[in-house]
């Protein structure tokens, strides 16, 4: 079973920008645009941030975006904020030869 | 506005069974497909089963093959999760999700969560 590694944890100061990375094997993040993102704060639904590699749902703060590079995915937060302090989890359908849904490990996002 | 709430988890023995409901508003169920996703504590997201619009087309996680039943209710825009011989490792909050099929494909909306616990 294949797997996205995230780092486990990331922090930054208000107003700061920073990036959460999501590697995986080629199958998985190499098909870009099915990585999507998740924001979840403990207790609550998580939210969709990044669909498509680097689109924006309606609604969802151009301060996040997603990018690409080689075999990783990346969430970049600009002007971080105190609300964006939470759980952030990469994902990718990697269904090629088998149904399959794959997150990553999550990242805690801590806002100093 | 596009809800789904989950219910029905709680406290049960390791080899127990428990039934878990997502009910739906703001959507019809028949027309989108429909995943539980699973979150243990301390641990990441886990993707745990799958149902189509239809109906017709149904997959699990190896994790859980065997155990769960996943099924949907049309009348009452609902879908459940049935869930048998149930393990320590199965502890987890349970999300309904559901699945945009695009030239892409993602979760566009998620219940809060219903809390499972297997334990003697």
């Amino acid at each position: 079973q294949s797997a996205l590694t995230q780092p486990a944890s990331v922090s930054g100061s208000p107003g700061q920008s920073l990036t959460i990375s999501c590697t995986g094997i080629s199958s998985d993040v190499g098909n870009y645009n099915l990585v999507s993102w998740y924001q979840h704060h403990p207790g609550k639904a998580p939210k969709l941030m990044i669909y498509e590699g680097y689109k924006r749902p309606s609604g969802v703060s151009n301060r996040f975006s997603g990018s690409k590079s080689g075999n990783t995915a990346s969430l970049t937060i600009s002007g971080l904020q105190a609300e964006d302090e939470a759980d952030y989890y990469c994902c990718s359908f990697g269904g090629s030869t088998t149904f399959l849904w794959v997150f990553g490990g999550g990242t805690k996002l801590t806002v100093l | 506005e596009v809800q789904l709430v989950e219910s029905g988890g709680g406290l049960v023995q390791p080899g127990g069974s428990l039934r878990l409901s997502c009910a739906a508003s703001g959507f019809t169920l028949s027309s989108y497909e429909m995943n539980w996703v699973r979150q243990a504590p301390g641990k990441g997201l886990e993707w745990v089963s799958f149902i189509s619009g239809s109906g017709t087309t149904i997959y699990y996680a190896d994790s859980v093959k065997g155990r769960f039943i996943i099924s949907r209710d049309t009348a009452k825009n609902s879908l459940y999760l049935q869930m048998s011989s149930l393990r320590a490792e199965d502890t987890a909050v349970y999300y309904c999700a559901r699945d945009i099929v695009e030239t892409t494909r993602y979760f566009d909306y998620w219940g809060q969560g219903t809390q499972v616990t297997v334990s003697s």
